[in-house]
């Protein structure tokens, strides 16, 4: 079936460094791949999303990149501050339908 | 975010008791999901609705049951709760679906659920 695998389970880097993280999907027909953020005890929260037709996109210090070809995507933090310390999810759309799957989760800490 | 609400917030039953887990949202949006989370696995779909009156199975469905008859409303029902259903649930809307190019998805704040 459909698969999301993400990469690092945790990442700790320090105030100031660049953190990225990477997802691989196998859908080949997945057109849509959004970034969530969840704070401890919080619920998810969309930071950047991207798709099928684009192959980077930024928004301040936020960046994801797509490699359709290789079937990967990957999150680019940089100028990490204390606050970006939460878990990170990546997703994919299944096909032509309305679901996504998620990858495990990437714990970044960013050590002051 | 105060647009989709999770009630109760937290949730202690007993293995084989029939729970319900409801979720409203006021933005009228047509897409509703309901996500389990536990450690280790991420976010998994349960059941997902595309309308009123229309649902479908997500990755996990067993032992779930839901409904949609009013657009803001979905509820989520354990039939018979089990120890593995002990998770945090989140419930979540989005105005379109990825068929048709996607759109931001909202959670609610969640419901932590315990099956002793």
């Amino acid at each position: 079936g459909e698969n999301v695998e993400q990469h690092p389970s945790t990442l700790s880097v320090q105030e100031g460094d660049s953190a990225v993280i990477k997802c691989t999907y196998s859908d080949s027909a997945s057109n849509y791949f959004p970034w969530y953020k969840q704070e401890l005890g919080k619920r998810p929260q969309l930071i950047i999303d991207i798709r099928s037709n684009v192959g980077e996109k930024k928004d301040q210090r936020i960046a994801v990149t797509l490699n359709k070809t290789a079937k990967h995507f990957s999150l680019h933090i940089t100028e990490t501050q204390p606050e970006d310390s939460a878990v990170y999810f990546c997703a994919a759309s299944i096909r032509a339908t309305n679901k996504l799957i998620f990858g495990t989760g990437t714990l970044l800490a960013v050590q002051p | 975010d105060a647009g989709i609400t999770q009630s109760p917030r937290y949730k202690i039953t007993e293995t084989g008791r029939q729970v319900t887990l409801m979720c409203h949202q006021t933005w009228s949006h047509s897409y509703m999901f309901w996500y389990r989370q536990d450690l280790g696995h991420g976010l998994r779909l349960i059941y997902y609705s595309a309308a009123a009156d229309i649902t479908d199975k997500g990755e996990v469905p067993d032992g779930y049951v839901v409904s949609r008859s009013k657009t803001e409303n979905f509820p989520l029902t354990l039939e018979s709760a089990t120890r593995s259903q002990t998770s945090v649930y989140f419930c979540a809307s989005s105005e379109s679906g990825w068929a048709s190019g996607g759109s931001e998805q909202y959670f609610g704040p969640g419901t932590r659920l315990t099956v002793t």
